[in-house]
């Protein structure tokens, strides 16, 4: 059972506007969340992450949104640039714990 | 620089033999992972381990094993049992701190011919 939904599969969007990627989790436990970017045929890179106790992170042109009551985290980029044409997971886990469950993916193209 | 080492980089295998992939890690780290990435299904965990000479079955372990002698190294072995083994294979690895997460290998591509 996915423990960790993203279900878009795709996004596109131009150049300078916002990318918003959505992720749903069902496990109320998880209490850390990370995004992580991935370009083809490269292992996934780390791009932000947010505790629980937190609703929002902010990384330059990233920010992080959590809703805990929602089982709901979002990545905003803004302004994108084609650059980040690659495609996003979100992974959630338990501090406690070691392993992270990951979604399905979202493909983004920014397009210029 | 520290980091994951994944090889090779693709490789191919003729149905009915074992191939081994090979993951070697020089940031100290404990914990050590195999995924698998298949299109539109993320990644699966396929075995992990915490320590040296342990190591647990992760949600699709069958027609793989695994092996940890060294802290190092974390090879995987795709057996003729594994019914469907065409994929992406990424090896992870953890340290203390959860802040940031896996640090993954850059991956690789098996295609059995």
């Amino acid at each position: 059972d996915q423990q960790v939904k993203q279900n878009s599969p795709s996004l596109s969007v131009q150049e300078g506007r916002i990318s918003i990627l959505n992720c749903d989790y069902t496990n109320s436990m998880f209490d850390y969340f990370l995004w992580y970017k991935k370009y083809p045929a490269e292992g996934p890179t780390f791009l932000i992450s947010i505790s629980s106790i937190k609703d929002k992170n902010e990384d330059g042109r990233f920010t992080v949104f959590l809703n805990k009551s929602a089982k709901h985290l979002s990545l905003h980029i803004v302004p994108s640039q084609p650059g980040d044409s690659a495609v996003y997971f979100c992974a959630a886990t338990l501090r406690t714990g070691n392993q992270f469950y990951f979604g399905t993916g979202t493909s983004l193209t920014v397009i210029p | 620089d520290g980091g994951i080492t994944q090889s090779p980089k693709y490789l191919f295998r003729k149905e009915g033999q074992n191939v081994t992939l090979s993951c070697e890690q020089n940031l100290n780290h404990d914990a050590m992972y195999w995924y698998r990435q298949d299109p539109g299904q993320g990644l699966r965990l396929i075995y992990y381990s915490q320590i040296v000479n342990d190591f647990q079955k992760g949600d699709i372990a069958e027609g793989y094993s695994v092996s940890r002698e060294k802290k190092e190294s974390f090879p995987l072995t795709v057996t003729s049992a594994q019914k469907n083994p065409t994929a992406f294979y990424l090896c992870a690895s953890h340290g203390t701190r959860a802040n940031y997460g896996y640090t993954f290998g850059s991956g690789t591509r098996l295609t059995v011919v």
